[in-house]
């Protein structure tokens, strides 16, 4: 049974460009989170998506962030017009969902994007 | 605002000592409470979940407590080793299930 799935591993990309992660959750799990590791700093949660729901959104960015977590396919956190800032360690997370909000989640290796 | 605060943020010890990494939150109304282990440029690897309802979980060699009422909970590891040295993370919980962590406790097991 294959983990959680996230592509690419490193992305480089220069200020003003788009960044897209993608992530596949565990096989069965219909629950995704993405969260953020600053440098130096702790996990911060960005966004928990069900199948074609954003069900809370409440850390990420007003501007630039968006996710979705389509049907078919895998979920994606995309990144417009990247800034220095958005450097950082990006992780996903997924849980089957079926005890709800005490499901344990299952991470991702991360991607880690460097803005130049 | 919930808050997850983890001391000491650092631990060096020598290979056999048994330790405890403390965890604390702010509002005691958690669904869960998880203990992560994190090694350098990796992801997270899930150690222990404690549901709310629970007062502890063992795995191996580690224990994990959970104390609601004070905001706190323990990892307990036993004859450390060399193998052990990551950065561990708490996090509990919230309602809509995201999980708060706290900044992590890193931890160096000495041959």
């Amino acid at each position: 049974n294959a983990g959680v799935m996230q592509n690419p591993r490193h992305l480089v990309r220069r200020r003003g460009q788009e960044a897209r992660l993608r992530c596949s959750p565990m096989k069965g799990h219909s629950h995704v989170y993405w969260y953020r590791q600053l440098p130096e700093e702790g996990l911060k949660f960005m966004v928990y998506l069900q199948k074609e729901n954003i069900i809370d959104e409440s850390g990420m960015p007003k501007e630039r962030f968006s996710a979705e977590f389509p049907k078919e396919g895998p979920s994606i956190l995309r990144i417009q017009q990247v800034v220095r800032g958005d450097s950082a360690a990006y992780f996903c997370a997924s849980s089957h969902g079926l005890a709800g909000r005490t499901d344990t989640q299952y991470f991702g290796p991360g991607t880690r994007l460097t803005v130049l | 605002k919930q808050e997850v605060t983890q001391i000491p943020a650092a631990l060096s010890v020598p290979e056999g000592e048994n330790l405890v990494l403390n965890c604390s939150f702010t509002d005691s109304a958690i669904y869960n409470l998880q203990w992560f282990r994190q090694d350098p440029g990796k992801g997270l690897t899930s150690l222990l979940l404690i549901q709310s309802s629970q007062r502890e979980q063992t795995s191996g060699r580690l224990n994990a407590s959970l104390d609601k009422s004070s905001g706190r909970s323990t990892l307990y590891i036993a004859a450390s080793q060399p193998g052990d040295s990551a950065t561990y993370l708490c996090a509990v919980s919230s309602n809509t299930g995201k999980l708060i962590f706290g900044q992590g406790t890193t931890l160096q097991v000495k041959p």
